[in-house]
């Protein structure tokens, strides 16, 4: 069982609706969860934490958190052509030594 | 403020060769990290120091990989010798504190390794 799973995609959505991403971790211990941008060809850009149960939201980006089923998602509102990337889901593993592991990524494409 | 500086960009060898990168953090950060991107994967985490010390090497191939961050600034990753499945993109990061508590990870442009 891999310690972050992301659907690899790719995932098409149409310019203006929801963007949904997921992802599962294996560390039931994790406290810490992130989700990462990365345009092709760039590197990786922190673009959202959460570290409690719930929601977080910041502009048209919303993280959602269920530690009971070891579950984070990802939601961007009123998807623009600019959000075209892969997203990572990161978290922090706490056993053996404290590290930041990243999912594979899932990719995402809005379609103007 | 500069962000991570790593060079060479792109860099192609053959097999059994070896190729060193080099990054330079943002100034201030103790933390370095090198990670290893493959095509359509996630980072890997290869190497993690603490200042000059390291934190976590579990990951690196220690048989042909090695890392130093002399005086707790810049760093070196070392690949010697190189096999095919060593072809990826390896990432430097920095952070200001352990980095995990807010896990911002400010990235380097990256060094992509093709190896023949």
């Amino acid at each position: 069982q891999k310690e972050v799973e992301q659907n690899s995609g790719p995932l098409s959505v149409p310019e203006g609706a929801i963007a949904s991403l997921n992802c599962t971790y294996s560390d039931r211990g994790s406290q810490s969860f992130f989700w990462y941008r990365q345009y092709s060809g760039k590197s990786p850009e922190l673009i959202m934490f959460i570290y409690s149960n719930g929601d977080k939201e910041d502009g048209r980006f919303t993280a959602q958190l269920n530690k009971a089923s070891q579950y984070v998602s990802l939601l961007i509102r009123d998807s623009q052509p600019s959000d075209s990337a892969t997203y990572l889901c990161a978290v922090t593993r706490i056993q053996g030594a404290q590290k930041l592991v990243f999912g594979q990524g899932t990719r995402l494409t809005i379609n103007p | 403020e500069a962000g991570v500086a790593q060079s060479p960009r792109y860099k192609i060898i053959e097999k059994r060769q070896s190729v060193a990168f080099w990054c330079n953090p943002i100034s201030g950060h103790a933390t370095l990290y090198w990670y290893q991107q493959i095509l359509g994967q996630g980072p890997k985490l290869l190497i993690q120091f603490q200042n000059n010390g390291v934190v976590d090497d579990s990951q690196l191939p220690k048989d042909r990989f090695s890392a130093e961050r002399l005086k707790g600034v810049d760093s070196t990753l070392k690949i010697q010798p190189a096999k095919l499945e060593d072809s990826a993109v390896y990432l430097c990061a920095s952070s200001l504190d352990r980095g995990y508590g807010t896990g911002e990870l400010f990235f380097g442009e990256g060094s992509r390794l093709t190896v023949l």
